[in-house]
């Protein structure tokens, strides 16, 4: 199996708004709601923040927020903090019961 | 509350079998959860290597499965993963974390740890 492709990077001012993508295919993110996305700051272990698609876990910000539409999905940050700045990663369930992760995606706060 | 700590030797020569354990404190790994092992090559994005079931049920990356094996101890509530035939490119930070079952997201994780493939 293929990652999934996400933007190497993007960025943001504080109390912006930014999406990051996630495109896979009809065999992960196209046909399951099982989408999920890590945040990681350097040096330490990623923390779920959105699984399920759109839902967060107990804990998370709801200024984040997931979406899928066709073989994409999304993850929106809104109200950008300084906090924010760190590596976000996809990962989709794959047909034949197995994962997937997204190549990952620089967020800078500027 | 869960906690996952991976461990094992931090230096593996080339062609042996890499082998880490991640213990379990704080939560029964008999209970119903899946347990994986995620790397992270150095400066790189994170791969899935694989998830077991208390019971020894097993999913595999399909691109280790010819390498990978997994069981878990419930004795000392703990699992294990062993991948043979290492090269440089498993040089990676190796973590553990308790997957959630049927939703396939992974939460917590434990710290990580380097291992080195080099002779």
């Amino acid at each position: 199996q293929s990652a999934l492709t996400q933007p190497a990077s993007v960025s943001g001012s504080p109390g912006q708004s930014i999406t990051i993508s996630c495109t896979g295919t009809s065999s992960d993110v196209g046909s399951y709601n099982l989408v999920s996305w890590y945040q990681q700051h350097p040096g330490k272990a990623p923390k779920v923040m959105i699984y399920e698609v759109s839902k967060r876990p107990s804990g998370v910000s709801n200024r984040f927020s997931g979406s899928k539409s066709g073989n994409t999905a999304s993850l929106t940050i809104s109200g950008l903090q300084a906090e924010d700045e760190a590596d976000y990663y996809c990962c989709s369930y794959v047909r034949g019961d197995a994962l997937v992760f997204g190549g990952g995606t620089k967020l800078t706060v500027l | 509350q869960v906690q996952l700590q991976e461990s094992g030797p931090g230096l593996v020569k080339p062609s042996e079998t890499l082998s880490l354990t991640c213990a379990v404190s704080g939560y029964s790994i008999s209970s119903d959860s899946w347990w994986g092992w995620i790397r992270q090559p150095p400066g790189k994005g994170l791969e899935w290597i694989g998830s077991i079931y208390h019971s020894g049920n097993t999913h595999y990356n399909p691109s280790l499965q010819s390498r990978v094996s997994m069981s878990t101890d419930t004795s000392k509530n703990q699992f294990s993963l062993k991948l043979s035939s290492v090269t440089a490119a498993d040089t990676a930070v190796y973590y553990c974390a308790r997957q959630t079952i049927s939703a396939w997201w992974f939460d917590p994780w434990g710290q990580g740890t380097l291992v080195t493939v080099s002779s």
